[in-house]
């Protein structure tokens, strides 16, 4: 079965300007969760999906928006890019929406903001 | 509010010695906490996870974590670490419904030869 699937895997933007990031979950999973890695923050949550609902988000501003398809691919969007938006984008996606549902990762969309 | 501390941001061992990374974490309610190992450019994979089930949890790698409730810790040990072991370690603990996730700040592992 074919993992998390993530794309573009490297993306460089300039500041003020807008990036949308694909997910493709697990074949069968509904649930999807976004995370931005950064050196000096860590792994924070941005956002889960759940049958297209948002269900929970993070503390990040509104440049931050994410949707969910009818097949659970999974998108977000940054909008007014800015230096500090500079990380790594990680996708998880698990079968269904409880806690303790293993989560598996994809590797991640490298994105630079020049 | 939930949280995750690890200590020490960088620990190294020689190979074949024993691996210990430290976790203590805070929660208002009964925790659901994970361990997760990041290879370079690669996403996070699943160590283990402790879902109030047995206090002693094994996972993949020879890895296990205790859950003491009493210390609010979950430290996660190797008997013996092999090279393959080096990678960075997250301490995670997931609160109410859904995954918003909290991770710890991140353990290097180093495994000298």
């Amino acid at each position: 079965k074919a993992g998390v699937t993530q794309t573009p895997r490297y993306l460089i933007k300039t500041r003020g300007q807008q990036v949308t990031l694909s997910c493709s979950p697990i074949s069968g999973h509904r649930s999807v969760s976004w995370y931005q890695q950064t050196p000096g923050q860590g792994l924070q949550f941005l956002f889960e999906y759940f049958s297209e609902t948002q269900r929970n988000k993070g503390n990040f501003p509104g440049r931050f928006s994410g949707r969910q398809f009818s097949n659970s691919r999974s998108e977000m969007n940054v909008s007014t890019l800015e230096l500090g938006d500079s990380a790594l984008y990680l996708c998880a996606s698990s079968l269904g929406q409880l806690s303790t549902d293993t989560q598996y990762f994809g590797p991640g969309t490298r994105l630079t903001v020049l | 509010a939930q949280s995750v501390t690890q200590l020490g941001s960088h620990v190294s061992v020689s190979e074949g010695a024993l691996v210990l990374l430290r976790c203590n974490y805070s929660s208002s309610v009964p925790p659901y906490l994970f361990w997760y190992v990041q290879y370079p450019n690669q996403g996070l994979q699943l160590l283990l996870k402790y879902t109030s089930a047995a206090t002693l949890v094994k996972g993949i790698n020879g890895f296990e974590a205790e859950f003491k409730k009493s210390e609010t810790s979950f430290h996660l040990t190797k008997p013996s670490a092999h090279m393959s072991d080096a990678a960075e370690y997250f301490c995670a603990v997931s609160v109410g419904g859904g995954f918003k996730t909290i991770f710890g700040a991140g353990t290097r592992l180093f495994v000298k030869a």
